[in-house]
């Protein structure tokens, strides 16, 4: 059964704050993604990453940063929080193929920068 | 526990053929549910679900929510080889909480 887990289900911050979210998986997946989803906008990409320390920027990378040192673990930084950075981030993972692999979700963690 | 469970986990049809995905969900607080298509990186918004009964429609997908039963389906008539992707619903619960399915793999062969 495969399990993503999230580092924390909720986080409050302040503006400026640098702020880590992390995300571990444990089946080994390659691919690893994270997503922002907001009411209205759906799901949209941040940053994904096909191995260790390699990464692409998705749809939306601008005001974040991301760390894969090690396979099982997906790192999204905020440098410097802002307020429209409050969102709920969803981390995912999928074994390597064509990006048609199911991905599995995490359970979010809920950002609130105030 | 709170947990969402997607069937058929894989399924390959034919152009032309109807299926029907389908998502349980059992989470605390339920507040809707939404079904996802994802072909390459973020999935694609379909619908949002509230109320039992009333169906969404958009094309050739409709869904539907049955709150007592605690699932909803998603249908695809007329199918065509671009419908071919993974289906994901997902449960929106509490506050903000929300939880994915695995997902329904569908493979539309021409």
């Amino acid at each position: 059964d495969v399990k993503v887990t999230q580092s924390s289900r909720y986080l409050v911050k302040r503006t400026g704050e640098k702020v880590f979210l992390e995300c571990v998986q444990d089946m080994d997946h390659e691919n690893m993604f994270w997503y922002r989803q907001d009411p209205g906008l759906g799901l949209r990409l941040i940053y994904f990453s096909y191995d260790v320390k390699m990464k692409e920027k998705g749809d939306i990378p601008e005001g974040y940063s991301v760390s894969r040192e090690k396979k099982e673990r997906f790192s999204l930084i905020l440098e410097s929080a802002s307020t429209n950075q409050t969102s709920m981030y969803l981390c995912a993972s999928s074994s390597a193929g064509n990006h048609q692999e199911t991905q599995y979700f995490g359970p979010g963690t809920r950002l609130l920068v105030l | 526990e709170d947990k969402v469970v997607q069937s058929p986990l894989s399924l390959v049809v034919h152009e032309g053929d109807t299926v029907t995905l389908n998502c349980s969900y059992e989470v605390t607080n339920f507040r809707s549910l939404l079904w996802y298509k994802q072909e390459k990186k973020a999935p694609t918004f379909l619908f949002m679900l509230t109320s039992s009964g009333i169906e969404k429609k958009s094309g050739r997908l409709s869904s539907i929510l049955d709150k007592k039963e605690l699932f909803s389906i998603l249908n695809i008539t007329a199918t065509q080889t671009g419908d071919s992707a993974v289906y994901l619903c997902a449960a929106t619960y509490n506050n903000n909480d929300m939880r994915f399915g695995a997902g329904t793999r569908l493979t539309v062969k021409p």
